[in-house]
């Protein structure tokens, strides 16, 4: 079964500060996908990145960054230089190469103040 | 433009009422869901179908039944709402294979509260 744990619940962080946000997975496919989505408060999901197993590079986009670690498991999303506008709440998901039964962690609620 | 719509976007209903979200696609992709987010804002899948053919169907009461008329629409209808029901209900879509990411892009997501 795959299982995808964001331990953290809450994050509030002052303006300009970096924040990570942890992803833990559990599967047991060596072939498969991780995303990071981006829920505002208007309530939209937002698609921001898709990671495939076999790629561990690091990706930064802006201000965002990934950092996918296959031996601990783990696809962690650091925002640096927050911004109000980045206040949301972030879910990390996992899906099988030919799957399309994406599992969910339970989202991070991020809030930046100014 | 909209690559993912749902409407209604809010909903408010009666319980015992019967209802339905429907959900268009123009991303030309071959797979459409509905998920359900709950108070807490978790997601959970309900239904997956590929090329009008239900591939997913988790354990969703039998009040949920989706139809899809053709690839690119799939609408959910509730029957005999009650107010466990109330929740945010997320149309989405992606393609089926998994060359491409299978990235599933979801609407704006459809508010339903039962009173």
């Amino acid at each position: 079964a795959q299982k995808v744990t964001q331990a953290q619940t809450e994050i509030s962080v002052v303006e300009k500060e970096d924040v990570t946000l942890d992803c833990v997975y559990e599967t047991r496919d060596t072939t498969y996908y991780l995303f990071w989505y981006k829920q505002p408060p208007s309530g939209e999901l937002v698609f921001l990145i898709r990671r495939n197993s076999f790629d561990e590079q690091n990706e930064i986009s802006g201000r965002y960054s990934w950092n996918f670690q296959k031996s601990t498991s783990s696809f962690n999303f650091t925002i640096t230089a927050s911004q109000v506008v980045d206040s949301a709440v972030y879910f990390c998901a996992l899906s099988y190469y030919n799957n399309n039964d994406m599992r969910f962690g339970a989202g991070t609620r991020l809030t930046v103040k100014p | 433009d909209t690559a993912v719509s749902q409407t209604p976007k809010y909903l408010v209903t009666q319980m015992g009422n019967d209802k339905s979200i429907k959900c268009e696609q123009n991303l030309g992709h071959d797979t459409m869901y509905w998920y359900k987010q709950d108070s807490k804002k978790f997601l959970k899948i309900m239904f997956s179908y590929n090329n009008k053919e239900l591939i997913i169907n988790e354990t969703v009461p039998n009040r949920f039944s989706p139809k899809s008329p053709d690839k690119a629409h799939l609408n959910l209808h509730i029957n005999s709402l009650e107010l466990g029901d109330s929740a945010v209900y997320f149309c989405a879509s992606s393609r089926r294979e998994g060359v491409s990411g299978n990235t599933i892009y979801f609407g704006e997501g459809s508010w339903l509260t039962v009173v």
